[in-house]
């Protein structure tokens, strides 16, 4: 299916274990994002890249990892979960110089 | 750097009745404009955008919002809110010509609208 698909939609861990959350877009869009979403707090950037091999921080990137090595993956890596991880996240894509961003269903992960 | 204040986290309505969902923002260099939706359960969605030319952009769903540069502002609005408009809604800006494409979100309004 043409879009773009997150994986795992539900995710139950525990503090310390690692994590990884995938994201799959079939666009060929050259910019993908990673967003937490928290009550309170909106939706904060962790991470995002230009293309693939380029990422960069975004807001809140401390204890996440990031990697492209294709194009229409951007998986996103809890190295060390920790409680205040618990979150929502999105994953988010988007063409060059367009502006708008295409928005995944998102992971509902839960560190306990 | 770019900031979004919403200022009403909750706006309770009437089926049937106009709402108005409050975007203020913050820059020093100009800016693209969104609102975002967001039902239970899903991901965001574009409801509409302002990039440049007639400051009243209209969206899908019935809502329109007008882009204020003196006040700063992007308030969005519909004259009849139904049911299936109870969603979250998020304003969002990018600088023109640069920063890659990111968005600044602001903390959402939830809308309920009510029988």
């Amino acid at each position: 299916d043409a879009g773009i698909t997150q994986s795992p939609r539900y995710k139950i861990t525990e503090t310390g274990r690692q994590v990884t959350l995938m994201c799959h877009q079939t666009w060929s869009h050259s910019y993908m994002f990673w967003y937490r979403q928290d009550l309170g707090h909106g939706l904060r950037l962790i991470y995002y890249s230009a293309a693939a091999d380029i990422t960069d921080k975004g807001e809140v990137p401390d204890g996440y990892v990031v990697s492209r090595s294709k194009t229409e993956n951007f998986p996103l890596t809890l190295e060390s979960a920790t409680r205040s991880q618990t979150s929502v996240y999105f994953c988010a894509s988007s063409e060059i110089a367009k502006n708008i961003q295409y928005f995944g269903a998102g992971t509902r992960l839960s560190v306990l | 750097a770019q900031s979004v204040t919403q200022l009403d986290s909750q706006v309770p309505v009437f089926e049937e009745a106009p709402v108005e969902l409050r975007c203020n923002y913050s820059s020093s260099v100009s800016v693209y404009l969104f609102w975002y939706v967001q039902y239970p359960n899903q991901g965001l969605q574009l409801l509409l955008k302002y990039l440049s030319g007639s400051t009243l952009v209209k969206g899908i769903n019935g809502f329109e919002a007008e882009f204020n540069k003196s006040q700063t502002s992007f308030h969005l609005r519909k004259p009849s809110v139904h049911i299936s408009d109870t969603a979250e809604y998020f304003c969002a800006v990018t600088p023109w010509g640069g920063g890659g494409n990111k968005l600044t979100f602001g903390t959402g309004t939830q809308l309920k609208v009510e029988l």
